[in-house]
C-alpha cells in the first residue's frame, strides 16, 4: 500500500542547515510536498516538487527528489527559532489524494 | 490566515454522541477535504467534497460523513463517537479537486472524546 515515511525527530543548532528525509512507496506519485505545523495550527504549504525534476531551490528551502529511491528531503538552510516545528512530507497520489507521513519534530539548539 | 475557519477550535464529547464540525472555505474555492490528524500522526484524508457532492473518500466507516452547501463551506458529521476519534479534524480548501498545490488548511477542531 502507500506509505510515507520519516525521521521523527530532529535536532540542529540556530544557523545551521537542517535536512529533513523522506521515503515513499508509490512510484506514480506526480507532486511531493512539504508541509510545516506549528503548535495549534493548521497546515502550511512549505514547497512542493513535481515529480520529474530532482531539485527545487527557494530561498532558504532545497528540495531534493531521488526518484529512483522514492527519497525525498527538505534542507533549510541558516535555520532560525521560527523554523521550530513540525513537518510533513506527502505524496500526491493516482487517485490525487494526498497522502502524508506522521511528520519530523524540529528542535532548534541555541 | 488563509481564510479558511473551522469551528469549534474545540470540543468535548462522551463516547456514543455524535458531533458537527464546520468548515467555512476560501472565497472563490469549491472543493473542502476534510482530515482526521490523531496525536503524533499525519493527517489521514477522511473525504472530499466537490459542488456539493462527495469526491472520494479514504478509508473511513459511514458514521464519518460530511456535506457542503451552496456556498462551499462543509460540516463533517460523525456519529457513535469512539475514543479513537479523539485527534484534530482539518479541513482544506481549494479551488477544484486538487488538494495538493492550492490547498489551504483552517486551524482545525480539536475533538476529545471521554
Amino acid at each position: 500500500g502507500e506509505d510515507v515515511e520519516q525521521s521523527l525527530f530532529l535536532s540542529v543548532r540556530e544557523g545551521d542547515s537542517s535536512v529533513i528525509n523522506c521515503t515513499y512507496t508509490d512510484s506514480s506519485s506526480t507532486y511531493l510536498y512539504w508541509y510545516k505545523q506549528e503548535p495549534g495550527a493548521g497546515l502550511q504549504l512549505l514547497t512542493y516538487i513535481f515529480s520529474n525534476m530532482d531539485m527545487k531551490q527557494d530561498q532558504r528551502l532545497t528540495v531534493l527528489l531521488n526518484k529512483k529511491d522514492k527519497h525525498l528531503s527538505l534542507r533549510i538552510a541558516d535555520t532560525q527559532t521560527g523554523d521550530s516545528a513540525i513537518y510533513f512530507c506527502a505524496e500526491r497520489n493516482r487517485d490525487d489524494k494526498i497522502i502524508f507521513g506522521k511528520g519530523t519534530r524540529l528542535h532548534i539548539l541555541p | 490566515e488563509t481564510g479558511v475557519t473551522q469551528s469549534p477550535t474545540h470540543l468535548i464529547k462522551t463516547r456514543g454522541q455524535q458531533v458537527t464540525l464546520r468548515c467555512s472555505s476560501q472565497s472563490g474555492h469549491n472543493t473542502v477535504s476534510w482530515y482526521q490528524q490523531a496525536l503524533g500522526q499525519g493527517p489521514q484524508f477522511i473525504f472530499q467534497y466537490y459542488r456539493e457532492e462527495e469526491n472520494g473518500r479514504g478509508n473511513f466507516p459511514p458514521r464519518f460523513s460530511g456535506l457542503q452547501f451552496p456556498n462551499y463551506s462543509s460540516e463533517l458529521n460523525v456519529n457513535a463517537l469512539e475514543l479513537d476519534d479523539s485527534a484534530l479534524y482539518l479541513c482544506a480548501s481549494s479551488s477544484r479537486p486538487v488538494t495538493g498545490t492550492e490547498a489551504f488548511f483552517g486551524q482545525g477542531t480539536r475533538l476529545t472524546v471521554v
